[in-house]
């Protein structure tokens, strides 16, 4: 099984639609991200979350909002899905501090909103 | 805030040759780490190389060697004996690390696609 696991792989969702992406994870990290990768944008950060009861806004996180339901779990939600937010989403897990490794990615989530 | 260019949207290279991929860098922190992440079209996000900046030694695995220049504040990845399976988008990563504020997440460059010709 893969260390971090994203739910759907793929997704076609209509406009207004409530959409929740899902990611569980294996590594026993603390540290959970979602980004989003676009076209000639790289990634970038939505939410990340250091622990259960620590969750924090990213650069892009109109739109969005997550659930840290356990250590290994965090799920990304739309709340109400446009076209702009078609991308590709990923879920990635960090070590803790002081060990460079940078992250474990998901296979990522490819939503398109219709 | 920290941010990473990469400033080549695209590079090709022939197969065996050598090819050279930028980066640069700007941040205020003295403690940080530098990635080279590979996305192949299967979209997996895979590791590459990484840098920690209290080192002077330039990072190396196999074919792939970077040049990390801490006072340019640049930091280029040379993928060498290029192979049709290199070909790929690249993405070039900033972590800080223990001392810094940018609580270890990773900021990306915008990525360069690298085509591999037979």
């Amino acid at each position: 099984d893969a260390d971090v696991t994203q739910t759907p792989r793929n997704r076609i969702t209509k406009t207004g639609k409530r959409i929740m992406l899902e990611c569980s994870q294996t590594k026993g990290h603390d540290r959970m991200y979602w980004y989003r990768q676009d076209p000639g944008l790289g990634l970038r950060l939505i939410y990340y979350s250091f622990d259960v009861k620590d969750i924090n806004k990213g650069e892009i996180s109109d739109g969005y909002s997550v659930s840290r339901q356990a250590q290994a779990k965090f799920s990304l939600s739309l709340e109400s899905a446009i076209p702009n937010q078609t991308a590709l989403y990923f879920c990635a897990t960090s070590a803790p501090t002081g060990i460079g490794n940078g992250y474990t990615f998901g296979s990522g989530t490819r939503l398109t909103v219709v | 805030a920290q941010t990473v260019t990469q400033s080549q949207p695209e590079m090709s290279v022939q197969e065996a040759e050598t090819v050279t991929l930028s980066c640069t860098y700007d941040t205020s922190e003295s403690d940080y780490y530098l990635f080279w992440y590979k996305q192949p079209p299967s979209r997996q996000m895979i590791l590459v190389i990484r840098q920690e900046a209290y080192k002077q030694q330039n990072a190396t695995e196999n074919r792939f060697s970077v040049n990390f220049q801490k006072a340019a504040k640049s930091f280029s990845l040379k993928i060498s004996d290029s192979q049709l399976g290199d070909a790929a988008m690249y993405f070039c990563a900033y972590r800080g690390g223990t001392s810094g504020g940018s609580n270890y997440k990773l900021t990306f460059g915008k990525g360069t696609l690298l085509t591999v010709n037979p």
